[in-house]
């Protein structure tokens, strides 16, 4: 029942930034927006979250629309380690801050 | 290094075998979970624990039966599986009624054969 919309795949080159889009039309006021990733194999890595502002941390940024409908994560200079699948989870209060995961976007890193 | 550790890391079973995976964290996390993955499936969530009571259960089936003795373990005792339980079984812990991160776990491979 994931509540995200997020394209299936996308390319970017070593060095640049990585723009990854994703749509929560239906995000209610008390949610988050969080994002993880999961490298092959793996477990999934937390990269960040936000309620209303924009927010930036040493791994990434997150642009929150005003209207909160949308969303972008941006890897500032992607990296070969940086391919993953990347997921996009709205979550909150109502729901006890439970994760639920949908495709995510696999994201391939080419040098 | 995420915090919360999971083991073993590879486990292959027959389907009449009974084997235990095990989840540890020491982050003073409160509320913990399991997922599986199936190959090229999202993670699917199937038990949830907070202050160490059961709170959910989605709808999966009794041959995994989970255990949480303490707020720092969680158990998914394994019983007469079947092929198509073999999937990455991922624990997750976070602090209950927070919106701060979960962690996960690097997961437990099942094969059942």
């Amino acid at each position: 029942d994931a509540k995200t919309t997020q394209p299936p795949s996308m390319d970017c080159a070593e060095g640049r930034a990585a723009n990854l889009p994703c749509n929560h039309s239906t995000i209610s006021g008390n949610e988050y927006v969080y994002w993880y990733r999961q490298i092959h194999s793996q477990g999934p890595q937390y990269i960040i979250h936000g309620l209303k502002n924009n927010e930036t941390n040493e791994m990434a940024s997150l642009i929150i629309t005003e209207d909160r409908k949308s969303s972008t994560l941006i890897l500032p200079h992607a990296t070969l380690r940086d391919t993953a699948v990347y997921y996009c989870i709205v979550s909150g209060l109502s729901n006890d801050y439970k994760l639920s995961f949908g495709a995510g976007t696999t994201v391939t890193v080419r040098a | 290094e995420t915090g919360v550790t999971q083991t073993p890391r590879h486990l292959v079973m027959g389907m009449t075998n009974k084997k235990s995976l095990k989840c540890e964290q020491h982050l003073g996390h409160n509320a913990m979970y399991w997922y599986k993955q199936s190959a090229k499936k999202p993670l699917e969530l199937m038990f949830v624990y907070s202050l160490e009571e059961r709170v959910e259960n989605n709808s999966v089936p009794s041959r995994f039966s989970p255990e949480c003795p303490n707020s720092s373990h969680l158990f998914l005792h394994l019983h007469t599986l079947q092929p198509e339980d073999s999937a990455l079984y991922l624990c997750a812990s976070r602090i209950q009624g927070s919106s701060t991160e979960a962690f996960f776990g690097q997961g437990t491979r099942l094969t059942v054969v």
